[in-house]
């Protein structure tokens, strides 16, 4: 167990709704990733928060939006939901302990668009 | 082209073999590189960092080449629990801990 957990492990919604994904982080950690894997592929960045400012985005449009609370804990919101927004998200917090540490990963929330 | 790249299998393999398998990385200026496996709707974990001269974990073995710009990972006496996706990651990003995945190798360890 990575102390690291996400809610809900599953969630089904319908295309144009809007999900909110949440995270807590591992104790610690002050910094928290968000990616997105769509099945057969590896984790795409989404954006990084660290001491609650946005710390670095992926190539991801502006409806992917996300919060870092002062525990550390995050969210991530999407808005107009679409189809190919259907994927495994996976959270990850890292230690304040600077750059290239390990990133340790939630067990990822389950998102399906119809 | 791709951030990282690697070969997505799957390698079968017989149970007691070896396998190796590596990635490829377009980014000269990344920092620090990693092995990951991931189980079948599971999130991926730490298998190994790897170093640039190379370093060994048990049964797994990582080698960096820099100049070439590729990581590999061999398994030897492979167990039938090594059948997962591993996932060449690479930190290249300076200001924090952004992570660039490959879309994984994946390998069945068979009888």
């Amino acid at each position: 167990e990575t102390g690291v957990t996400q809610s809900p492990t599953h969630l089904i919604k319908t295309r144009g709704q809007q999900v909110t994904l949440r995270c807590s982080s591992q104790s610690g950690h002050n910094t928290v990733s968000w990616y997105q894997q769509a099945l057969g592929q590896g984790p795409q960045f989404i954006f990084q928060y660290y001491r609650e400012e946005e710390n670095g985005r992926g190539n991801f449009p502006p409806r992917f939006s996300g919060l870092q609370f002062p525990n550390y804990s995050s969210e991530l919101n999407v808005n107009a939901l679409e189809l190919d927004d259907s994927a495994l998200y996976l959270c990850a917090s890292s230690p304040p302990t600077g750059k290239n540490t390990e990133a340790f990963f939630g067990q990822g929330t389950r998102l399906t668009v119809v | 082209r791709k951030e990282v790249e690697q070969d997505p299998g799957p390698f079968n393999v017989p149970e007691g073999a070896t396998v190796a398998f590596n990635c490829t990385y377009s980014n000269s200026a990344s920092q620090s590189f990693f092995w990951y496996r991931q189980d079948c709707r599971k999130e991926p974990k730490l298998l190994m960092s790897v170093y640039s001269s190379g370093n060994e974990d048990g049964r797994f073995t990582a080698q960096l080449n820099r100049a070439s710009q590729y990581i590999s990972l061999l398994i030897r006496d492979s167990k039938l629990s090594d059948s997962a996706t591993y996932l060449c990651v690479v930190n290249g990003w300076a200001a924090g801990n952004k992570l660039t995945f490959g879309g994984g190798t994946r390998v069945l360890v068979k009888p």
